[in-house]
């Protein structure tokens, strides 16, 4: 079972921030937290990870709460391209057997709206 | 640098065959991982390669395997094709597996009949 939690569904108007929030209460310390993006019936693209720190590149950003139980993908300027559904997954640890392993749960469908 | 590709695109099979899909990693990348989609399952893990090796395995049935040639290129089969077998196969190259980002092809969809 995938170890997140998130919104079905969410609305952003475009031009607007798009905050998509996260739950990962039973992270481990050194699990990380990704972010990828699936538009209708194409592969997940990859958008953005983090462990403790906040993270920024081109395309998002992420914030993670101190206590790591929480996260937080923005996209500062949402654009009717942004609408898909994106998915929130706690990388299993390095080391263990299952590294290879992503396991997605049902990710929220944001709607960007003109 | 090109991305992941993956050969066919679409395919129509029936029930009782078998088919191969394809997957090209990104250049320089040595860990395959596979993942099936549909409706009602979600995005669900197959299997991970690995310098020709099945380093991880998900919850599927034996007539869902994998390999892994030299240039890090991967196949997998699916035998006796059932109705539920229809679906999106998506492969994800890494780096060299364990905690990396994967990065995904553009899937193949396969529809069974």
């Amino acid at each position: 079972d995938a170890k997140t939690t998130q919104p079905t569904s969410m609305d952003c108007a475009e031009g607007r921030a798009a905050n998509l929030p996260c739950n990962h209460s039973t992270i481990s310390g050194n699990e990380y937290v990704y972010w990828y993006r699936q538009i209708h019936s194409q592969g997940p693209q990859y958008i953005i990870h983090g462990l403790k720190n906040n993270e920024t590149n081109e395309m998002a950003s992420l914030i993670i709460t101190e206590d790591r139980k929480s996260s937080t993908l923005i996209l500062p300027h949402a654009t009717l391209r942004d609408t898909a559904v994106y998915y929130c997954i706690v990388r299993v640890a390095e080391g263990s057997s299952n590294t290879g392993k992503l396991i997605f749960g049902q990710g929220t469908t944001l709607q960007v709206k003109p | 640098k090109a991305g992941v590709t993956q050969t066919p695109r679409y395919l129509i099979k029936t029930r009782g065959q078998q088919v191969t899909l394809s997957c090209s990693p990104i250049s320089g990348h040595r860990s395959v991982s596979w993942y099936q989609q549909t409706p009602g399952q979600g995005l669900q893990f197959l299997f991970e390669y690995f310098s020709e090796t099945q380093r991880n395995k998900g919850n599927f049935p034996g007539r869902f395997s994998g390999r892994q040639f030299s240039n890090s290129r991967s196949e997998m089969n699916v035998s006796t094709l059932e109705l539920g077998d229809s679906a999106l196969y998506l492969c994800a190259s890494s780096l060299l597996g364990g905690g990396e980002t994967q990065y995904f092809g553009p899937g193949t969809r396969l529809l069974v009949l």
